[in-house]
């Protein structure tokens, strides 16, 4: 039930195209849902996270969709860039400070120029 | 800005020696945390320390494994007899505690077990 589902694996666009990311969770007691940007040899980033009290954040071109009664929440890169090109992995928690994450298995996107 | 370091880089060791991974922490933060990225795989948590203490952990981390709070900045992972398996990239991380689970990562210590 700590599970977190993320798909596709790897994805690759071309520049200016609209990369989704997707994640399924199963523990209804998380209640946070943080994106992490990972490039080859360094940590994850945090990118943008979202609560279930909204279905929808975005930051710049990064768009976070979520849907409390599907449990799923995923990731739009607008008008994505090859220097977007990274790993990307979501991830699950309880809001409250302190609580572990549980990572999806991460997706690597490619954008071509 | 503000981030979390960790040393060495990358560290070799022999199976059966003990190794000890270090991170200092973003100043003001107050949880702590270890993850491990096996190549190709997700990240996985280790463990959380807050006020000198273990508050979770999770399967992976058995009694090979301990954290330590030494001083007033940094936090350490000790593996005591490092198996093949435990080949990784290690992952300190830090959390503050403003009502939010924004948690801050290092750039990670690649260990190989030979």
């Amino acid at each position: 039930q700590q599970q977190v589902k993320q798909s596709p694996q790897s994805l690759i666009v071309q520049k200016g195209g609209i990369p989704i990311i997707n994640c399924a969770y199963e523990n209804t007691a998380f209640d946070y849902f943080p994106w992490y940007q990972q490039f080859p040899g360094k940590g994850p980033a945090l990118l943008i996270a979202i609560r279930p009290d909204v279905s929808e954040k975005k930051e710049g071109r990064f768009t976070i969709s979520f849907n409390k009664s599907a449990k799923q929440f995923s990731l739009h890169i607008m008008d994505s860039q090859p220097g977007d090109s990274a790993t990307y992995f979501c991830a699950a928690s309880k809001e409250t400070s302190g609580s572990r994450l549980t990572f999806g298995e991460g997706t690597q996107l490619t954008v071509n120029p | 800005e503000p981030e979390v370091t960790q040393t060495p880089s990358h560290q070799v060791t022999q199976m059966g020696q003990e190794v000890i991974l270090r991170c200092v922490p973003i100043s003001n933060h107050l949880y702590f945390y270890w993850y491990r990225q096996i190549l190709g795989q997700k990240v996985e948590f280790l463990v959380s320390f807050y006020n000198n203490e273990i508050s979770e952990k999770s399967e992976i981390f058995d009694d090979q494994f301990s954290v330590e709070r030494p001083d007033g900045s940094n936090f350490t992972l000790k593996i005591r007899s490092t198996k093949l398996e435990d080949s990784a990239m290690y992952f300190c991380a830090s959390s503050g505690f403003s009502g939010l689970n924004e948690a801050f990562f290092g750039q990670g210590t690649r260990l190989t077990v030979v």
